[in-house]
């Protein structure tokens, strides 16, 4: 069974721009997650999508967005990149059980000069 | 809202050595507590999950966490490290709304592990 696959696995943008991230869950899962990690920061939650719909939302600026396809593929943007944008940002999907435990793929690295 | 002190940025432990790795949560209602751990460039894996019941839980790669109530803690626990075991780990609390869920991850601790 393939794991979580994630695309592009390093990015460089500049301040301004905007990106897309993409998130191919494990097959069958219909959840997917979004966390991004700073050195500063650590690891931070930014949104859930269950069956196409977001169903939870950490504190980040609405620069930062989501959706989610009826694959159950997810895409992530951030508009406008800021310097401290710059990040990994990891995807993680489950079955969307409260039990259920989180596959985590490999990231993102998102730098932003 | 729920939060997670990982008190210990790095260990270092002798290969053959016992480990433990400190956790305390802060949450209102019974938590779901997780160790992951991080290698560098890679995601997260999960190592073990605490939901109910034993309070001792097993884990992959011989590791097991102990979940303490009373002092809020959920430490992890290894009786003798690998040098394979060198990583990130991170501990999280897992809060529920509905079918919801997120994690909220302590800072990490970095162990190296000496030959």
């Amino acid at each position: 069974k393939a794991g979580v696959t994630q695309t592009p696995r390093y990015l460089i943008k500049t301040r301004g721009q905007q990106v897309t991230l993409s998130c191919s869950p494990i097959s069958g899962h219909r959840s997917v997650s979004w966390y991004q990690q700073t050195p500063g920061q650590g690891l931070q939650f930014l949104f859930e999508y269950f069956s196409e719909t977001q169903r939870n939302k950490g504190n980040f600026p609405g620069r930062f967005s989501g959706r989610q396809f009826s694959n159950s593929r997810s895409e992530m943007n951030v508009s406008t990149l800021e310097l401290g944008d710059s990040a990994l940002y990891l995807c993680a999907s489950s079955g969307g059980g409260a039990n259920e435990k989180l596959f985590f793929g490999s990231g993102t690295q998102l730098s932003v000069l | 809202a729920q939060s997670v002190t990982q008190p210990d940025i790095h260990i270092t432990v002798s290969e053959g050595a016992s480990l433990e790795l400190r956790c305390n949560y802060s949450y209102g209602a019974t938590p779901y507590l997780f160790w992951y751990v991080q290698s560098p460039g890679q995601g997260l894996q999960l190592l073990l999950k605490y939901f109910s019941g034993d309070t001792l839980v097993q884990g992959i790669k011989g590791f097991e966490a102990e979940f303490k109530r009373s002092q809020s803690s959920f430490n992890l626990r290894k009786p003798s490290v690998h040098w394979s075991d060198a990583a990130e780990y991170f501990c999280a609390v897992g809060a529920v709304s509905g079918s919801a869920r997120q994690l909220t991850f302590g800072s990490g601790t970095q162990l190296t592990v000496l030959p």
